[in-house]
């Protein structure tokens, strides 16, 4: 089964710049668009990425999302920090067997 | 403004049914597929199940195959989750996502969820 692999956690302090990884279990990650979606506490998930690297409209430009076709890994990027970046972030893929995928989530701390 | 309001959550015993509605708005809903996808409390998420624009295409995850029937009517722009057999792993809360793209095809790599309503939350306990 394809998985999508996320680090559980990850901290920073405001103004940093935060990096979350996502990694592949298999075949290229490239072969299928990855999205993240932002989640803060008691709500539903929004688009902060999509396509690998497309932000939608009204999503600041301090995100950006990346591939790495070498470490089989997608990421997320958040620069200039601040206090309401703090939330869950999920990555999301496609494999043609288990269909949409989703990683385990990272629980970014602004601190 | 697009919006997503799902209903028909509730706590039922473990063996039972439910069926969970999802009313759409502020968009063409018979041009786009449409999903579920769900959130154990505490957990991750984990999509469910999604339907093409016609119901032509209907796919499910491993985890509900067999039991849940997704459905749509594309008069009253809603979409169904009909849940037989319910287990206490099924106790999440059941998001409805409308699909990002537009066209043939589906399902691909070119589908994603967006945006995604509020949810309503299933307990399955006895």
């Amino acid at each position: 089964n394809f998985m999508l692999t996320q680090p559980h956690s990850v901290s920073e302090s405001p103004g940093k710049t935060v990096t979350i990884s996502c990694t592949g279990s298999s075949g290229s990650i490239a072969s299928n668009y990855v999205q993240w979606y932002q989640q803060r506490p008691g709500s539903a998930p929004t688009t902060v990425i999509y396509e690998d690297s497309q932000r939608p409209s009204g999503v600041p430009d301090r995100f950006s999302g990346s591939i790495d076709s070498s470490s089989n890994s997608a990421s997320l990027t958040i620069s200039g920090l601040k206090t309401e970046d703090e939330a869950d972030y999920y990555c999301q893929s496609y494999d043609s067997s288990n269909l949409w995928v989703f990683g385990g989530g990272t629980k970014l701390t602004v601190l | 403004e697009v919006q997503l309001v799902e209903s028909g959550g509730g706590l039922v015993q473990p063996g039972r049914s439910l069926r969970l509605s999802c009313a759409a708005s502020g968009f063409t809903f018979d041009d786009y597929a449409m999903h579920w996808v769900r959130q154990a409390p505490g957990k991750g998420l984990e999509w469910v199940s999604g339907i093409s624009w016609n119901s032509g295409s209907i796919v499910y995850a491993d985890s509900v195959k067999g039991r849940f029937t997704i459905s749509r009517d594309n008069a009253k722009n809603s979409l169904y989750l009909q849940m037989n057999s319910l287990r206490v792993e099924d106790t999440a809360l059941y998001y409805c996502a409308k699909d990002s793209t537009l066209g043939a095809g589906w399902p691909s790599g070119y589908n994603w969820f967006d945006p995604w309503g509020q949810g309503t939350l299933v307990t399955v306990s006895s």
